[in-house]
């Protein structure tokens, strides 16, 4: 199984600033088949990036992923009041698929 | 436009089985898996396993074998997610989500808060 971890737990930040996170994969993520999800509270998760770096529809430019092999990264190049949430990492290249246990991104 | 639509809220006594429906709408139901992932209350999320609606073939989680059974109903684009012998750590909200081999996983339901109390 392909443990994902997540840096850092929580992120405090100011809307206009730009955010980092980090998903380190214990072994390669086959394919590069790496997501990153937001999640609102009382919200189901929403796919930003598939594929380490492909924006999924209706994803702003402000949001890119990169990465490859075991270490990925999202970016938010510039925060928005609705960018305020936790992002959850996840490898579907491999059974079984796996999350990290998430980054809280909050207001500064 | 895609939909996932879960069934409501469920409370079930320690031991009980529960049983969570998700009816999809907006897409071609066989050409996509259906995916099951669940968050306790403050908690990650945490996969449970897929169901092919085509074949009706899954692939479940080790965690949870033995305990869950992924089933569809082709003719009203159904997926159900049924687990038995229910905890109190089985307290979670327990989504169905639609799932590409390179996508991920694009869309998904609502929700369906399950709480295992006595």
């Amino acid at each position: 199984e392909i443990v994902l971890t997540q840096s850092p737990g929580t992120l405090s930040l100011s809307p206009g600033e730009r955010a980092t996170l980090s998903c380190r994969a214990s072994q390669s993520v086959n394919s590069n088949y790496l997501a990153w999800y937001q999640q609102k509270p009382g919200q189901a998760p929403r796919l930003l990036i598939y594929g380490a770096s492909s924006r999924a529809t209706g994803i702003p430019d402000r949001f890119s992923g990169s990465g490859s092999g075991t270490d990925f990264s999202l970016t938010i190049s510039r925060l928005e009041p609705e960018d305020f949430a936790v992002y959850s990492c996840q490898q579907y290249g491999s059974s079984p698929l796996t999350f990290g246990q998430g980054t809280k991104l909050e207001i500064k | 436009h895609v939909q996932l639509v879960q069934s409501g809220a469920e409370v079930k006594k320690p031991g009980a089985s529960v049983k969570v429906s998700c009816k999809a709408s907006g897409y071609t139901f066989t050409d996509y898996y259906m995916h099951w992932v669940r968050q306790a209350p403050g908690q990650g999320l945490e996969w449970m396993g897929w169901i092919n609606p085509n074949s009706g073939g899954t692939n479940y989680g080790q965690k949870f074998q033995g305990r869950v059974t992924m089933t569809r109903d082709t003719s009203i684009s159904a997926a159900y997610m049924e687990l038995s012998s229910l905890g109190s750590d089985d307290t979670a909200v327990y989504y169905c989500s639609r799932g590409h081999y390179a996508w991920g996983l694009d869309y998904w339901g609502q929700g369906t808060l399950v709480t295992v109390s006595s």
